[in-house]
């Protein structure tokens, strides 16, 4: 069965924490993705990779760090500069074709994290 | 540069109605639309997609939509609105990566 795993489901951290959100994919995707949902504004893209060891700052990296030593795995830290953590965090996946920009992506179900 | 607008925050509809939500886009280059529908504490599901092939799109339950290039709009309809329809649905546009646009919660009444 293929498909997108993150893990936790829920997430609970005190202040000035770090706290690490696992994503692994199995899809044998080389693209992988984290966003951040808040109500009312839709998902905004925290980094992205595009291949193994590789990857690039979204529109609101501030405050988070990633790693992608593996092809089916891409991590995210949430660091104690974040200023406001509490969020749902969605990881995905997308795969290369003829086309690439063209493929969709594939979502995991998520990890709400909230900041005590 | 890109950006998608959903024109509906919140849409109500009877069960068994239609179903229409508005989307706009811009985007410099011909581009790829999704629809992604989003139930409660849950992932995102494609619905449907667009990648300039017909501009009509069927999708996953019983979901269509309209390319209109000269609207730039992307409209998400259904004939008949089920219970299980309720959900937060997104209009995406992307090249390299992918903008949202804020949402629209779908609530569908008895």
């Amino acid at each position: 069965d293929g498909g997108i795993t993150q893990s936790p489901k829920y997430l609970f951290r005190k202040e000035g924490q770090n706290v690490t959100l696992s994503c692994e994919q199995n899809l044998n995707h080389d693209a992988m993705y984290w966003y951040r949902q808040d109500p009312g504004q839709g998902l905004r893209l925290i980094y992205y990779s595009q291949i193994v060891n590789d990857f690039q700052k979204g529109d609101i990296a501030e405050g988070y760090s990633v790693s992608r030593e593996k092809k089916e795995s891409f991590p995210l830290t949430v660091t104690s500069a974040q200023k406001n953590p509490t969020a749902f965090y969605l990881c995905a996946s997308k795969g290369q074709g003829r086309a690439g920009a063209y493929n969709e992506q594939f979502f995991g179900p998520g990890t709400r994290l909230t900041v005590l | 540069a890109q950006s998608v607008t959903q024109l509906d925050s919140h849409v109500s509809v009877s069960e068994g109605t239609p179903v229409l939500l508005r989307c706009n886009y811009s985007s410099s280059y011909s581009p790829s639309l999704f629809w992604y529908v989003q139930h409660p504490n849950k992932g995102l599901q494609l619905l449907l997609k667009y990648t300039s092939a017909a501009t009509l799109v069927k999708g996953i339950n019983g979901f269509e939509a309209e390319f209109k290039k000269s609207e730039t709009s992307f409209h998400l309809t259904k004939p008949s609105a089920h219970m299980s329809d309720a959900a937060e649905y997104f209009c995406v546009v992307s090249d390299y990566k992918l903008s949202f646009g804020a949402g629209t919660t779908v609530t569908v009444r008895a």
